[in-house]
């Protein structure tokens, strides 16, 4: 079974700075996707990124970006020029390419200061 | 990005009852839909995956007499709990992948439940 971890429950980043939150996950497969989903306030999941294992090229939406090493399994998140708004639970998974089901990390409270 | 539509978005109801939630695909099909129940301050957990026009697949541990699950057409699937118990109090949410395009899971609001 795959599994996603992530090893940080809570960040706390200052208005305008930048913030990395960390994933890596375990797969035998070679072909798969990767999403960073936020969760605000309200409970409403919301696509962030996402990101296709047979991609080198790191994904890149606005200010938000992945650094995916995929001998690593590695699957970062970089926020950039953080918001008040960014403050969220932030939850990394993975699909694989053979099934539908999606498997979720643990997730990372992140917390903008004003 | 693709619209997931839940409802009721908050739903009490007196132990012993049946309480019916509906997930929708507004602006595309949804051959698969998610059931997922979620616990404060923690993470999704997978109950169930909905196929349009064959069984629900069941997750170890959910109990599908009591999670009844519908999807009846490509844009709507719907969760029954029946014989609800304060137990079963929690945060439901669904979700769809498109038909087609099944990479991507898009979620619904999600329905906060409550059994008294």
């Amino acid at each position: 079974a795959q599994t996603v971890t992530q090893s940080q429950p809570e960040m706390s980043v200052q208005e305008a700075e930048t913030v990395t939150l960390s994933c890596t996950y375990d797969t035998s497969e070679n072909n798969y996707y990767l999403f960073w989903y936020k969760q605000p306030p309200s409970r409403q999941m919301i696509l962030v990124i996402r990101q296709e294992a047979y991609k080198q090229q790191n994904a890149t939406e606005n200010r938000f970006s992945v650094n995916f090493q995929k001998a690593a399994k590695s699957f970062s998140l970089k926020i950039s020029d953080s918001q008040l708004g960014d403050t969220a639970m932030y939850f990394c998974a993975f699909r694989s390419n053979t099934g539908n089901q999606f498997y979720f990390g643990t997730g990372t409270s992140l917390t903008v200061i004003p | 990005g693709a619209v997931v539509s839940q409802h009721p978005s908050r739903v009490i109801c007196k132990s012993g009852t049946s309480v019916k939630i509906e997930c929708r695909s507004l602006d595309f099909q949804a051959t698969t839909m998610f059931w997922y129940r979620q616990f404060p301050k923690q993470s999704l957990m997978l109950m169930a995956t909905s196929n349009e026009g064959s069984k629900a697949t069941y997750e170890q541990g959910v109990e599908k007499d009591k999670f009844l699950i519908n999807h009846a057409s490509l844009t709507l699937s719907t969760l029954t709990v029946t014989s609800a118990h304060p137990e079963d109090s929690s945060f439901y949410i669904c979700s769809a992948l498109e038909a087609g395009l099944q990479e991507t899971q898009y979620f619904g609001p999600g329905t906060r439940l409550l059994v008294l």
